[in-house]
């Protein structure tokens, strides 16, 4: 069955700082990849996705994350963090043509502190 | 679009009600999802919805939990009767396929939902 880990639950860095966000899957076939925000009090926002292609992904707010297939891996990063970037973040995944549900991960909290 | 809509945004109930929530996705989406968030399990998938048929129902916690698509713009999550460890924050997403979609998920603003 897929997963997805965020072996981190807490980041911290500073604001300016670049920031990485951790996510590990396990799929069989190939993954369609998600990140998505939580600001307090709302609902998950969707960041990007990976699909298929180039492996670095750009997304919303600044955001990029880079696919490694060989570790299979998707880490969400950001070349300059700001205190606004605080919040949740979750890793989906989703299987190949099976289903179009989506299998977060245990999210991490971000903070940036100024 | 106004994006998923669900209601009511808070609801506190006693032990034993039955408590309804609702929801509506994005017109033209043919996917409907429940999720159930805490801080003990995180995100929990409850059920889906393909074009107002139920797939997969096996994450509905005990049979106090029913949860129905009467049309492809409403959709109701039942907990009857209610118990504390119902207290949660339910969101509701949709998704749309063909085309050339993906299938991210739009997610509303979430039902907060506390059980006394």
């Amino acid at each position: 069955a897929q997963s997805v880990a965020q072996p981190e639950d807490q980041v911290n860095v500073a604001e300016g700082n670049p920031l990485t966000v951790k996510c590990t899957y396990s799929v069989s076939g190939n993954p369609y990849l998600f990140w998505y925000v939580q600001y307090p009090n709302r609902g998950l926002q969707f960041l990007l996705k990976y699909i298929t292609g180039d492996n670095l992904v750009k997304g919303s707010y600044g955001f990029e994350a880079e696919f490694n297939k060989s570790q299979t891996s998707f880490h969400l990063k950001k070349p300059s963090a700001l205190v606004s970037d605080s919040a949740l973040y979750f890793c989906a995944v989703r299987d190949n043509g099976s289903s179009y549900k989506l299998i977060f991960g245990s999210g991490t909290r971000l903070l940036v502190r100024p | 679009d106004a994006g998923v809509i669900q209601s009511p945004r808070h609801e506190v109930t006693e032990m034993g009600q039955e408590v309804t929530l609702r929801c509506k996705p994005i017109s033209g989406h043919d996917y409907l999802f429940w999720y159930r968030q805490t801080m003990m399990r995180g995100l929990e998938l409850l059920i889906y919805f393909n074009n107002n048929v139920p797939i997969d129902d096996s994450g509905m916690p005990e049979d106090r939990f029913s949860a129905k698509m009467p049309n492809a713009s409403f959709s109701t999550l039942k907990i009857q009767p209610s118990e504390p460890r119902d207290s949660a924050v339910y969101f509701c997403a949709s998704s749309e396929t063909g085309g050339g979609s993906t299938g991210e998920l739009f997610f509303g603003e979430g039902s907060r939902l506390t059980v006394l």
